[in-house]
């Protein structure tokens, strides 16, 4: 089975901390997505990665950066949280099959982050 | 650029009756779809996907989907549904970007909740 496994489960900072939110797939996966989910707003994305050093903004970036030195491993960065980056925090993960641009996600447990 | 819609944040249904959950999408190249079930305190779950071939894909679950392109839908239906079935479900398109690159983007999640 593929397990994409996030650091924490339960974070709270304080507002103005630098926050890293790590995740680590082991599946070989070429392609990894952060998204924070809330209440009636979905999941948003916040930036993806198609291979190590590679990323894309998604439609979120503000107030984040991440970090992929490593394939199975993408980070996400807060660079000065504030209380309004309290939310779910879910990474996921993709691979490229024969044919295709990619396929399904596979979610990591989320980490839910309070700032305070 | 990409986004989808779902057009109904809370679905509320009898146990046995129908349910039909809307999604649209935009995007201007080719998509796969992707629907996704999050049951109460877990994570996410693939429920059903279109990458290619017949536009009508189906769950193990007796969930079905059908792709139409030319009104950019994807909607979920279920002949009968369970209370089992009672859990916040989420529409999600994929876009072609680079090779070996896709940009996942969610709906709002529609909350489905089955009345005995």
């Amino acid at each position: 089975d593929v397990k994409v496994t996030q650091s924490s489960r339960y974070l709270v900072k304080r507002t103005g901390e630098k926050v890293f939110l790590e995740c680590v797939q082991d599946m070989d996966h070429e392609n990894m997505f952060w998204y924070r989910q809330d209440p009636g707003l979905g999941l948003r994305l916040i930036y993806f990665s198609y291979d190590v050093k590679m990323k894309e903004k998604g439609d979120i970036p503000e107030g984040y950066s991440v970090s992929r030195e490593k394939k199975e491993r993408f980070s996400l960065i807060l660079e000065s949280a504030s209380t309004n980056q309290t939310s779910m925090y879910l990474c996921a993960s993709s691979f490229v099959s024969a044919g295709t641009w990619g396929t399904e996600a596979f979610f990591g447990q989320g980490t839910r982050l309070t700032v305070v | 650029a990409q986004s989808v819609t779902q057009l109904d944040s809370q679905v509320p249904v009898f146990e046995e009756a129908p349910v039909e959950l809307r999604c649209n999408y935009s995007s201007s190249v080719s998509v796969y779809l992707f629907w996704y079930v999050q049951y109460p305190n877990q994570g996410l779950q693939l429920l059903l996907k279109y990458l290619s071939g017949s536009t009508l894909v189906k769950s193990i679950n007796g969930f079905e989907a059908e792709f139409n392109k030319s009104q950019t839908s994807f909607h979920l239906r279920k002949p009968s549904v369970h209370i089992s079935d009672t859990a916040e479900y989420f529409c999600a398109v994929s876009s072609f970007l680079i090779q070996g690159a896709q940009k996942l983007v969610f709906g709002q999640g529609t909350r489905l909740t089955i009345n005995p």
